[in-house]
């Protein structure tokens, strides 16, 4: 079975400087889709990025990257300058792309982001 | 954009009644669905798959009598919480991936509260 693993329970960030979030994880599929999500204060789970395990690339969404390194096993956050809209609870998640699991995710225990102003 | 929608999104009821928790996919067919459990600061718990047409499929430890999932149509599936008891306040969440898709969409939850 794949696991999840966010080691950072909280972190905190001056706002417009950069923090880096940490996720490894675990599997024996070469093949896989990791993602992490936000939750803010609503609650409410929104994507903020996703990488696909095929590409070699990192992906980027405007102030947001991560640093996949598949060897390692390893998916971490890095968020750029840095808003008090980040403040939020942040989880790394893994799919599989088998059949067998569906399209369940696995999360990791989540990391808890605060923002100084 | 998709949409997942959950209604109610808070509701407290006593001890010993059952409440249902309705979830919808409002643009685009869900055959699937899953149902989350969430402690403050904790991680999502998955439930169980709600599959349209057929029995859910629950995780380890979760109770199939206790919390009854019923996928009507391929847009509506449901959560029962049987008999409630004051430990099984929480908050629920349902996703729905989009078939096809890497992408699963969120409902923005139920707060249960049982008194």
């Amino acid at each position: 079975a794949q696991t999840v693993t966010q080691s950072q329970p909280e972190m905190s960030v001056q706002e417009a400087e950069t923090v880096t979030l940490s996720c490894t994880y675990d599997t024996s599929e070469s093949d896989y889709y990791l993602f992490w999500y936000k939750q803010p204060p609503s609650r409410q789970m929104i994507l903020v990025i996703r990488q696909e395990a095929y590409k070699q690339q990192n992906a980027t969404e405007n102030r947001f990257s991560v640093n996949f390194q598949k060897a390692a096993k390893s998916f971490s956050l890095k968020i750029s300058d840095s808003q008090l809209g980040d403040a939020a609870m942040y989880f790394c998640a893994y799919r599989s792309v088998l059949l067998e699991y569906g399209n369940k995710l696995v999360f990791g225990a989540g990391t808890i982001l605060r923002v100084k102003s | 954009g998709a949409v997942v929608s959950q209604h109610p999104s808070r509701v407290i009821c006593k001890s010993g009644t059952s409440v249902k928790i309705e979830c919808r996919s409002l643009d685009f067919q869900a055959t699937t669905m899953f149902w989350y459990r969430q402690f403050p600061k904790q991680s999502l718990m998955l439930m169980a798959t709600s599959n349209e047409g057929s029995k859910a499929t629950y995780e380890q430890g979760v109770e199939k009598d206790k919390f009854l999932i019923n996928h009507a149509s391929l847009t509506l599936s449901t959560l029962t919480v049987t008999s409630a008891h004051p430990e099984d306040s929480s908050f629920y969440i349902c996703s729905a991936p989009r078939q096809a898709s890497y992408e699963q969409y969120f409902g923005p939850g139920t707060r249960l509260t049982v008194t």
